[in-house]
């Protein structure tokens, strides 16, 4: 069946490090969406990626989706804790806007 | 505007006992969805509803009821619980319209702890 899988799992980072998460399907997505949980809290949508290769910042987040819409992955610049959480992909799933997630990649920033 | 709303915020169940988790929306989405999250696995639909009085199966079922009587409320039943069912639960909902594909707002969570 259909799978997204995202790495790493975990990354722990110093504040003012980079940071990237990687996302990859097993079949070609319409479109990938992006969401960000914070410790806690529940799943907000970041941001929808539709166009092969196409690339998106939203302030210091860079998001890019693969020019054969198999993967994508989310950049951050000079990580702030304000950033910690669990940074989720998700695609379409059969219709209904029913979508199938990846298993998240858990942020840690430590001052 | 609240958004999406769930009740209750935190239960302990005794295995066997059953329970219901209530989730309502008030910006008139007409799909309704309930995911369950446990660590390392990320999100997994159990049921998800396309208009009120209709339901259908997600990737794990087993062990849950829903139904929606009301285009506001989707309610998630257990009838039996189980310590596996012990986990994180999120209601989410969403517009109708697909072009290329609508977002998908989430509730605060219920977290369930079956001994």
């Amino acid at each position: 069946g259909q799978q997204v899988m995202q790495i790493p799992q975990y990354q722990h980072v110093q504040e003012g490090e980079d940071f990237t998460t990687y996302c990859n399907s097993s079949t070609t997505l319409s479109n990938i969406q992006w969401y960000k949980q914070r410790p806690g809290g529940h799943p907000v949508f970041l941001i929808q990626l539709v166009k092969s290769g196409e690339v998106k910042k939203q302030k210091r987040l860079t998001f890019q989706f693969g020019e054969a819409k198999k993967n994508s992955s989310l950049h951050i610049t000079a990580t702030q804790t304000t950033d910690v959480g669990t940074y989720f992909c998700a695609g379409p799933s059969g219709g209904y806007n029913k979508l199938i997630f990846g298993a998240g990649t858990r942020l840690a920033v430590h001052p | 505007n609240a958004g999406v709303t769930q009740t209750p915020k935190f239960r302990v169940l005794k295995t066997g006992q059953s329970m219901t988790l209530l989730c309502a929306q008030d910006m008139n989405h007409e799909y309704m969805y309930w995911y369950r999250q446990d660590p390392g696995m990320g999100l997994r639909l159990i049921h998800y509803s396309v208009g009120e009085g209709t339901t259908a199966k997600g990737e794990v079922p087993d062990g849950y009821n829903v139904s929606r009587l009301k285009k506001q409320n989707f309610l998630l039943g257990l009838e039996s619980a189980a310590p596996s069912q012990t986990s994180v639960y999120f209601c989410a909902s969403s517009y109708r319209h697909q072009i290329p594909q609508e977002t998908q707002y989430f509730g605060p969570g219920t977290r369930l702890l079956v001994l």
